[in-house]
């Protein structure tokens, strides 16, 4: 799986749009961009994934670039709640690939009042 | 709907014992994967299972072994406890071998 480098921290008014950026420069044609987010001492929660379209759900927005090398996690209207580490993860998406996630050190996402 | 279930929440064991982690995945999801998270960093990877047969296996010693029942439920095992294996162990369920992961609460071990 292709490694990908974030931020390891990030500060955002509550309210705003938190806009958090991942790079995977080495990323390959058939892998996906997952996020997922930690919220202190719970089990990591799935938020979206994209192969090169945008993607959006009611948690968030996934823009891609058109080369596929980087992409931004779009948090609308940030909260309190949002505060977590937030983990960029590449991997392939076929059922010889299996689930493994390979986790690097995220993004520390804190939402300020 | 509940989620995926995990107990116990919490244990201490001492170095040397045995201890089984157990794992209950979200109705009728089939893969059950197992992750180590030490404090200050991510989860990694122990192992994979789907219908029942392993499907991938992280880079952690033969004192780690699991398994996955007819019910798609799961257990972690380690033997042989060492100080370093203190963690929240993590599980996660998908509906498929490869769709996308949702994680249990955790169980953390305290090996003293």
């Amino acid at each position: 799986d292709a490694k990908t480098t974030q931020p390891p921290s990030m500060d955002c008014a509550e309210g705003r749009a938190a806009n958090l950026p991942c790079n995977h420069s080495t990323i390959s044609g058939n892998e996906y961009v997952y996020w997922y987010r930690q919220i202190h001492s719970q089990g990591p929660q799935y938020i979206i994934h994209g192969l090169k379209n945008n993607e959006t759900n009611e948690m968030a927005s996934l823009i891609i670039t058109e080369d596929r090398k980087s992409s931004t996690l779009i948090l609308p209207h940030a909260t309190l709640r949002d505060t977590a580490v937030y983990y960029c993860i590449v991997r392939v998406d076929e059922e010889t690939s299996g689930s493994r996630l390979t986790f690097g050190e995220g993004t520390q996402l804190t939402v300020n009042p | 709907d509940a989620g995926v279930t995990q107990s116990p929440t919490h244990l201490i064991k001492t170095r040397g014992q045995q201890v089984t982690l157990r794992c209950s995945p979200i109705s009728g999801h089939k893969s059950v994967s197992w992750y180590q998270q030490v404090l200050g960093q991510g989860p990694q990877f122990i192992f994979q299972y789907y219908e029942k047969e392993e499907r991938g296996r992280g880079n952690f010693p033969d004192r780690f072994s699991a398994r996955q029942f007819p019910n798609y439920s799961s257990e972690l095992n380690v033997n042989a406890l060492l100080l370093g294996d203190s963690a929240l162990y993590l599980c996660a369920s998908s509906f498929q071998n490869h769709y996308e992961q949702y994680f249990g609460p955790g169980t953390r071990l305290t090996v003293t």
